[in-house]
């Protein structure tokens, strides 16, 4: 099955920026999707189709998505964005399709 | 506004079965595949299944950790999603939560459920 591997933890000063990575084989072929999850919450949708944000999302969250790696950027990072991150894709390349997420990214803001 | 309850969670022995509902309002439940996403006790997500719409066929698709042990099914005119699981393991113990698929070409969840949390233990 198709592996996502997150780093576990990154940690970022208040107005600094936050860059989250998840690799994946030739995971620049694939659509990533991005989740917040604070704690005690259910998880949030924070980036789509690789770079686009929903309704409501600040600009500050960005996503790019190439060769081996996508990457979720925060940017002038504030208390409330500490949380784990998640990315995600739909792999329908073998025999068993399958939705798989990363193995999650705890961000701390110092 | 989209609302997503999960509901049905709870203690259950091994080798037992439960059975999650999730009570959809706020937009037409017809039109969109749901899924089941879980998190076992300070670990990361792991996706469990979708059903697709009626349109798509409503067929599902399972994870290889629950398949021939779970199935989601739906009932559209009621809006509600079901998740039936059957020959429980301990390493089932999670919360469970219910998601909408976005319409779209790819699969990917853009609202959840708060959770229920089922425990497997003897």
């Amino acid at each position: 099955s198709y592996v996502l591997t997150q780093p576990p933890s990154v940690s970022v000063a208040p107005g600094k920026t936050a860059r989250i990575t998840c690799g994946g084989n030739n995971i620049g072929s694939k659509s990533v999707h991005w989740y917040q999850q604070k704690p005690g919450q259910a998880p949030v949708l924070v980036i789509y189709y690789d770079s686009d944000r929903p309704s409501g999302i600040p600009e500050r969250f960005s996503g790019s998505n190439s060769g081996n790696t996508a990457t979720l950027t925060i940017s002038r990072v504030e208390a409330g964005d500490e949380a784990d991150y998640y990315c995600q894709v739909w792999d329908s390349s073998s025999d068993h399709p399958e939705d798989v997420f990363g193995t999650g990214t705890k961000v701390t803001v110092l | 506004e989209v609302q997503l309850v999960e509901s049905g969670g709870g203690l259950v022995q091994p080798g037992r079965s439960l059975r999650l509902s999730c009570t959809a309002s706020g937009f037409t439940f017809g039109d969109y595949a749901m899924s089941w996403v879980r998190q076992a006790p300070g670990k990361g997500l792991e996706w469990v299944g979708f059903i697709r719409s009626k349109a798509y066929g409503g067929t599902t698709e399972y994870a290889a950790s629950v398949k021939g042990r779970f199935t989601i099914s739906r009932d559209d005119s009621k809006s509600i999603a079901y998740l039936q699981m059957n020959s429980l393991k301990t390493e089932d113990t999670a919360v469970y939560y219910c998601t909408r698929v976005s319409i779209s070409e790819d699969y990917y969840f853009d609202y959840w459920g708060q959770g229920t949390l089922v425990t497997v233990s003897s």
